[in-house]
Order: structure tokens, then C-alpha cells, then sequence
């Protein structure tokens, strides 16, 4: 069984880069697109964005100028990088796999466990 | 960007009573060339990831009790929950996955026990 694991800085300051990584254990990160959502305290999802194992991403717009996400297969880890964040960017920040191998639109399973990200000098 | 529109914001329904949920899309999300409709259903518990009941509108996710159940097509969709148990106290979500340039959500429905 899938799991995933977000891992990084607790607290980031103000016009600094957030950077998480995605764990995954229990299968492979091949073939599969990998997502990155977030969610401010007591709000909705927000989804960032996702990669695939090749390395081919899609960024939500209004997001697009500060992500960046990468892969590493070797370690079945990808990873997201939020530069230039504000208090805005405070949230529980989960990664999500596409459900479906090899597919373009599927929806989210599984999660993980998400991260909170506050950011603050 | 597709917008993803729940009603109501909140809800609270007694024991054992239905629950209804709707999602509106502000363009369709069903895609002609296979008939299926790009929308899943999440439940949101604090303190937990959302955990996915239905996709393709109305497919119910394995493991998830047959009381939830998922309709609707186009842009008007439909989660019911048949008979409320306490457990089923949380956030409910409608997603569109139709265009991979943007995922969207709806702003969540707080289900509450009445």
C-alpha cells in the first residue's frame, strides 16, 4: 500500500523560499503524476500543482511564477519550492498522487498526512 | 479556470435523516469522448487528509459505506448521504478533474449532527 510522507521547515520567513519533499514507500513513483495541494487554517484545498515522473508539470496560474517542482525517482521523492512567500502561503501544504497510473485526469488517492507551513518572522 | 460552486456552506441534519450536497461547475466536466464525468467527492475529518468517496461522479470509492451515494452530470452534481451516522460529521469537497491546467475545489460543506 502506497504512503506518502511530506517532510520540511515548520516556519519560513517572510520572502523566503518554502521548500517540502513527497516520500513515497510501498510502491513506485514511476509512471504516475504526483501532486502538491494546500489548505490555510479553517479553508479550502488549493491545489499548486503536479509533476510526473518524467518531470513534466503543470502549475496552477495563479501560482506558476513562484513553484517549482521536481522529481527524483532514485530516492521516490518529488519535491515542491514556493519562493518569495507571505503570511498567505501559511497552510497545511499535502502531496496526493493521480489515482491512476499512467493516466492524464484522475483524481487524488492517497494522500499524505500533510505539513503545516507557517510563515512568519 | 472551471469554478467549482457547493451548496450550502453548512449543513446539519439529524441521525438516521439524508444528507444532500450539491456541486455546481461553471462549464461542463463531462467529457463526451468516454461519457464520464470528471468529479470526484472527498470527506474531510479534522486533523486528517481528504480521503476520496466517489469519482466519476457517482463510482463509489472501495471500502466507503453504500449510504454515500454520488449523481448528477454536466455541470449539477448531487452527493447524498442516506441515513447520517455520527461518523460521517465532517467537510465534504467536490473536485473537478476535467482540465489538468487547473484542479479545482469546491469551498467544502460542514456537515453537521442536528
Amino acid at each position: 500500500q502506497v504512503q506518502l510522507q511530506e517532510s520540511g521547515p515548520g516556519l519560513v520567513k517572510p520572502s523566503e523560499t518554502l521548500s517540502l519533499t513527497c516520500t513515497v514507500s510501498g510502491g513506485s513513483i514511476s509512471s504516475y503524476y504526483w501532486n502538491w495541494i494546500r489548505q490555510p487554517a479553517g479553508k479550502g484545498l488549493e491545489w499548486i500543482g503536479r509533476i510526473y515522473t518524467s518531470g513534466s508539470t503543470n502549475y496552477n496560474p495563479s501560482l506558476k511564477s513562484r513553484v517549482t517542482m521536481s522529481v527524483d525517482t532514485s530516492k521516490n521523492q518529488f519535491s515542491l519550492k514556493l519562493t518569495s512567500v507571505t503570511a498567505a502561503d501559511t497552510a497545511v501544504y499535502y502531496c496526493a498522487r493521480d489515482r491512476i497510473r499512467e493516466a492524464t485526469n484522475t483524481w487524488f488517492d492517497p494522500w499524505g498526512q500533510g505539513t503545516r507551513v507557517t510563515v512568519s518572522s | 479556470d472551471i469554478v467549482m460552486t457547493q451548496s450550502p456552506d453548512s449543513l446539519a441534519v439529524s441521525l438516521g435523516e439524508r444528507a444532500t450536497i450539491n456541486c455546481k461547475s461553471s462549464q461542463s466536466v463531462l467529457y463526451s469522448s468516454n461519457n464520464k464525468n470528471y468529479l470526484a467527492w472527498y470527506q474531510q475529518k479534522p486533523g486528517q487528509p481528504p480521503k476520496v468517496l466517489i469519482y466519476w461522479a457517482s463510482t463509489r470509492e472501495s471500502g466507503v459505506p453504500d449510504r454515500f451515494s454520488g449523481s448528477g452530470s454536466g455541470t449539477d452534481f448531487t452527493l447524498t448521504i442516506s441515513s447520517l451516522q455520527a461518523e460521517d460529521v465532517a467537510v465534504y469537497y467536490c473536485q473537478q478533474y476535467y482540465t489538468t491546467l487547473m484542479y479545482t475545489f469546491g469551498q467544502g460543506t460542514k456537515l453537521e449532527i442536528k
